[in-house]
């Protein structure tokens, strides 16, 4: 069975640092895609940034890129300058590709809790 | 407007209710699926659902049926409901599987959620 890790349940960031978010994940698949979603206290999730397990670069989305190290199995979300508007729960998910095509939905890790202090 | 929706928004029942939530989406995708979030915790899944005629359980089934009445709706029902099923309800939807193997993304799209409150 998969499953994320997030380590850290909450951090403080100054505004217009740049931040690092860890996520490490466990799959003994060797195809998946690793997506970032954010959740601001309005509750609804957005999707940020995804990386395919056979992608050779890392994935970026304007301000997100996630740092992909398949032999540490970790995809780490990095916000370069963050703003205000980033303060949220971010959640890491895998989603493992079974063959013949199905897809079982995404496992989530639990989150962490981004506050960015002005 | 919003590509999926969910409804109600917000809901709550007593103990031994039987609730229905409900999913539309008009972003034309195949697969939907149901999740709950907890506090303090990541989305589980519930049901998914490839077409009209597949549907599957995922982690925390139990409980909990559902019912794909077209492919853009997707119905969450708790027949008799309890209060550990006091949760946040997301629908999501996301398009054919073309993921890593086939070097594409299959990201999955969610609604606004439904907060559910069992007394």
């Amino acid at each position: 069975a998969q499953k994320i890790t997030q380590t850290q349940p909450g951090m403080f960031v100054q505004e217009k640092e740049a931040v690092t978010l860890d996520c490490t994940y466990d799959t003994s698949d060797p195809s998946y895609g690793l997506f970032w979603y954010k959740q601001p206290s309005s509750g609804e999730m957005i999707f940020l940034i995804y990386q395919g397990s056979y992608d050779q670069q890392n994935a970026t989305e304007g301000r997100y890129s996630l740092n992909f190290q398949k032999a540490r199995k970790s995809a780490n979300l990095v916000i370069s300058a963050s703003q205000l508007g980033d303060s949220a729960m971010y959640f890491c998910a895998m989603r493992v590709e079974v063959m013949g095509g199905g897809a079982d939905g995404l496992t989530f890790g639990k989150g962490t809790h981004l506050i960015i202090q002005p | 407007d919003a590509d999926v929706t969910q409804t109600p928004r917000n809901r709550i029942t007593k103990t031994g209710k039987r609730i229905m939530l409900e999913c539309s989406q008009t972003k034309g995708h195949d697969r939907m699926y149901w999740y709950r979030q907890d506090p303090g915790l990541g989305l589980r899944l519930i049901y998914y659902s490839f077409d009209v005629k597949d549907i599957n359980k995922g982690e925390i089934s139990d409980g909990y049926s559902v019912s794909r009445q077209a492919q853009a709706k997707f119905s969450l029902s708790l027949e008799s409901a309890i209060p550990n099923q006091t949760a946040l309800y997301f629908c999501a939807t996301s398009d054919l599987a073309l993921g890593a193997r086939s070097g594409g993304t299959d990201t999955q799209y969610f609604g606004p959620g439904t907060r559910l409150t069992v007394l």
